[in-house]
């Protein structure tokens, strides 16, 4: 049972380009959700998303940053126009559903993204 | 809003000591699970121990334990008999369930075991 996987791994971008950054969750998740770890920091939440809805974005920045979890495929964390600031690691977590109840977030090994 | 304090950037102890970090939460719900996860150097996020808050016992997981304490929302995490494979950051990590399920982290705790 293949655990949640985040490619690609090491992303180097130069400023103004865009990045596209892919969580697949573990078998049975439905949910999934985007942290951002900037660099000596603990992970922030940006986004959290089910099959074809965003639940909650309110930790993604208002400009440049989009998610999206389709029907089929993986979810897709977009930046577009980059930034040296956007220089991070982004970690992708998924959960089984659950109202009311922790279902255990299972965390990708993340996407180190490097802006020139 | 949650928030979630580790005061202690950085520790290092001899390997086989015993070795406790600190965390402090902020809430105002009396329902709510609290977490100390590792990463090492690799990065990989990994959930060492959780505790519900209902539960007045406080979870153990081998050499790991937590003193919970709900009163002073303090959530400390215990390593026993601390190996050179310790070694890593040490996230502390709050969550509620308001209809988002998003997990609040505190700074991290960089600790070196010392061989």
């Amino acid at each position: 049972n293949a655990g949640v996987m985040q490619n690609p791994r090491h992303l180097v971008r130069r400023r103004g380009q865009e990045a596209r950054l892919r969580c697949s969750p573990m078998k049975g998740h439905s949910h999934v959700y985007w942290y951002r770890q900037l660099p000596e920091e603990g992970l922030k939440f940006m986004v959290y998303l089910q099959k074809e809805n965003i639940i909650d974005e309110s930790g993604m920045p208002k400009e440049r940053f989009s998610a999206e979890f389709p029907k089929e495929g993986p979810s897709i964390l977009r930046i577009q126009q980059v930034v040296r600031g956007d220089s991070a690691a982004y970690f992708c977590a998924s959960s089984k559903p659950g109202q009311g109840i922790y279902n255990e977030q299972f965390f990708g090994p993340g996407t180190r993204l490097t802006v020139l | 809003a949650q928030t979630v304090t580790q005061s202690q950037p950085e520790m290092s102890v001899q390997e086989a000591e015993t070795v406790t970090l600190s965390c402090t939460y902020d809430t105002s719900e009396s329902n709510y699970y609290l977490f100390w996860y590792k990463q090492p150097p690799s990065r990989q996020m990994i959930l060492v121990i959780r505790q519900e808050a209902y539960k007045q016992q406080n979870a153990t997981e081998n050499r790991f334990s937590v003193n919970f304490q709900k009163a002073a929302k303090s959530f400390s995490l215990k390593i026993s008999d601390s190996q050179l494979g310790d070694t890593a950051m040490y996230f502390c990590a709050f969550w509620v369930n308001f209809g988002n399920e998003k997990l609040t982290f505190g700074t991290g705790t960089r600790l070196t075991i010392i061989p």
